[in-house]
């Protein structure tokens, strides 16, 4: 079936450096991405939409600036957390929709130190 | 807008009992409905959904659940659970829109079942 590849699935990182995460479709092609943020014991929150080719669709209260989001083939989005801090510290979790129903990815653990 | 409701956060049940876990949703307009259970530090997998059709709704690893219109509920249940099926379980709607799956989350429900 459908696969969803998210990488790293753990990062540890010192407060003040950036991180990416690769969320990649890897047997279709995933014309839209979403980016999901959990925190511990609560439900996840979308914090973007992106389409291959286009800017991301932010919620509202997400910074774009902190959290770029890029889409540049229709097997790879990125999210890169820029300036992370120790409030960034989370789950992130992507989903990529294709033709098929959605699928997600197995998340990132992010901690900030 | 749409918004969900998971009324338990926590449901604890003995293995081989049967078990409902309840899902209330709000919209002004037409949703789809959807389970999905995550297991600790992975995932979201999907349990089953509801797009259109027969509101009693067959998945995977013997769950079902029924779509009441009257109530906005999508109640998750299954008549006997095993150990293996403790996880989070989530309930989330998407706006009625062809290819949206912009999906609103509820909370969660963790499912503990005991020995």
């Amino acid at each position: 079936g459908a696969v969803v590849s998210q990488h790293p699935s753990w990062v540890i990182c010192k407060s003040g450096t950036s991180v990416k995460i690769e969320c990649r479709s890897l047997d279709f092609q995933a014309t839209t991405m979403f980016w999901y943020r959990q925190f511990p014991k609560q439900s996840l929150m979308l914090m973007a939409t992106s389409n291959e080719g286009s800017k991301a669709t932010y919620e509202q209260g997400v910074e774009k600036d902190k959290f770029l989001i890029n889409h540049a083939s229709l097997t790879l989005s990125t999210l890169t957390v820029t300036s992370a801090h120790p409030e960034d510290s989370s789950f992130y979790i992507c989903s990529a929709l294709g033709n098929s129903p959605l699928h997600f990815g197995n998340g990132t653990r992010l901690t900030v130190t | 807008a749409q918004s969900v409701t998971q009324l338990d956060s926590q449901v604890p049940v003995f293995e081989e009992a049967p078990v409902e876990l309840r899902c209330n949703y709000s919209s002004s307009v037409s949703v789809y409905l959807f389970w999905y259970v995550q297991y600790p530090n992975q995932g979201l997998q999907l349990l089953l959904k509801y797009l259109s059709g027969s509101t009693l709704v067959k998945g995977i690893n013997g769950f079902e659940a029924e779509f009441n219109k009257s109530q906005t509920s999508f109640h998750l249940r299954k008549p006997s659970v095993h150990i293996s099926d403790t996880a989070e379980y989530f309930c989330a709607v998407s706006a009625d829109g062809g290819s949206n799956y912009k999906l609103t989350f509820g909370k969660g429900t963790l499912l503990t079942v005991n020995p």
